[in-house]
């Protein structure tokens, strides 16, 4: 099975940096996922982690270490737009598995 | 990426009653999966689905109350059967564009009475 977590509310300030974290306890890993979704829309793809390091796209990049099962999503020059909830969610190990367990989300509101 | 449609994008449906939800996505996927997201709360996998085969159905979800089809590889529907309020809910379709990402579609916003 898979248990994870993330804060569940965060605040930022326009224009600064917010981390948002994600711990996973599982019983196989094959990816992490990060998604944005705004109130009453569909996830929207976000990152992709499978090995460790930052991966980064844009004024969003997202980091895993699989030793400690943790990953953090970080966006820069925040912008009112990016308030959100943002959704972490791991893949099974499973021969050929797609399906994501999802963390309940971070829901982020940016302020001026 | 994988562009996803999903038909109705919302419906008030009477308990007891039964909505067929359809996916439609512009190229041909492998597999395609089935969530639910209730007010206020994260997703949560129903099923998967792969063409010519019986769906997978996850822990707490049963074919009966949650039949699914699987035609062809660009295409899926889901029907809530039997419904009561407890089942309104967001019902959301997602595939795989390729392993490394996984898209959703705009989703069908249920609300039963």
């Amino acid at each position: 099975g898979q248990n994870i977590d993330q804060p569940t509310e965060m605040t930022a300030t326009e224009g600064a940096i917010v981390q948002i974290n994600c711990t996973y306890q599982t019983s196989g890993f094959n990816g992490l996922f990060w998604y944005q979704q705004h109130a009453g829309e569909a996830p929207t793809f976000l990152s992709y982690n499978v090995l460790d390091g930052l991966e980064e796209k844009g004024r969003f990049s997202s980091f895993l270490s699989r030793s400690k099962g943790y990953s953090y999503l970080l966006l820069k020059e925040l912008q009112m737009k990016d308030s959100a909830s943002y959704l972490c969610a791991v893949r099974d190990s499973g021969a050929g598995s797609y399906q994501l367990t999802f963390g309940k989300g971070t829901k982020l509101s940016v302020i001026p | 990426s994988a562009v996803i449609s999903q038909k109705p994008s919302r419906d008030i449906c009477q308990r007891g009653t039964s909505l067929t939800i359809q996916c439609q996505v512009d190229s041909q996927v492998t597999m395609m999966f089935w969530y639910r997201q209730q007010p206020g709360q994260s997703l949560t996998l129903i099923a998967t689905a792969n063409q010519g085969s019986e769906a997978t159905y996850e822990s707490g979800f049963v074919i009966d109350k949650f039949p699914i089809s699987r035609p062809n590889l660009t295409f899926s529907t889901l029907t809530v059967s039997n419904m009561s309020p407890e089942d309104s809910s967001i019902y959301l379709c997602s595939c795989g564009g390729g392993y490394n990402e996984q898209f959703f579609g705009p989703g069908t916003r249920l609300t039963v009475l």
